[in-house]
């Protein structure tokens, strides 16, 4: 079946530090590529996504890459903080039903 | 302003005992979703509702039951609940078309004993 692969389990860095996250899927029909963000005793929160028509996009600090030949694509957090800690999931979504979630990243930001 | 509220937010069940997950939305999405979430294994679909009426099997259904009672509302039930269903659950939904983001509960975290 459908399967996501994210790496790496866990990421620390220092603050002010680049983070990156990567995933892969294997549905070659999946279109639409959304980051989610989850603190601690909450629920995942959406705080990026990129469609199968755009290769890179970005928000203040955090940007998203696509490569759809190579069924990769990649979160990219710059100059990161320490409220940036929390664990990092990305997920791929075909048919516009089933979302397909990669297993985590927890990322630290050392003060 | 309430979103996807779960309910209850913590339970504790023996071994073989039942209980129903509730979940409502107030955001007029026409999907929902189960998840469970496990250590090192991030979010797996257990079920999910395309639409009110319509109910589908996702990655682990096995153990759950679902009723999508109206739009608003999708409830997961245990019928026999085991050690291994402890985990955290969390109902989402999403708006029409292929692109749009989920909006997720609060979770429930369950303790089978």
């Amino acid at each position: 079946g459908e399967n996501v692969e994210q790496h790496p389990s866990t990421l620390s860095v220092q603050e002010g530090d680049s983070a990156v996250i990567k995933c892969t899927y294997s549905d070659s029909a999946s279109n639409y590529f959304p980051w989610y963000k989850q603190e601690l005793g909450k629920g995942p929160q959406l705080i990026i996504d990129i469609r199968s028509n755009v290769g890179e996009k970005k928000d203040q600090r955090i940007a998203v890459t696509l490569n759809k030949t190579a069924k990769h694509f990649s979160l990219h957090i710059t100059e990161t903080q320490p409220e940036d800690s929390a664990v990092y999931f990305c997920a791929a979504i075909t048919g516009g039903f089933k979302t397909i979630f990669g297993a985590g990243t927890r990322l630290f930001v050392k003060a | 302003n309430a979103g996807v509220t779960q309910t209850p937010k913590f339970q504790v069940l023996k071994t073989g005992q039942s209980m129903t997950l509730q979940c409502a939305q107030d955001m007029n999405h026409n999907s929902m979703y189960w998840y469970r979430q496990d250590p090192g294994m991030g979010l797996r679909l257990i079920y999910y509702s395309a639409s009110e009426g319509t109910t589908d099997k996702g990655e682990v259904p096995n153990g759950y039951n679902v009723s999508r009672l109206n739009k608003r509302e999708f409830s997961l039930r245990l019928e026999s609940a085991a050690p291994s269903q402890t985990s955290v659950y969390f109902c989402a939904s999403r708006g029409a078309g292929s692109d749009t983001e989920a909006f997720f509960g609060q979770g429930t975290r369950l303790t089978v004993v």
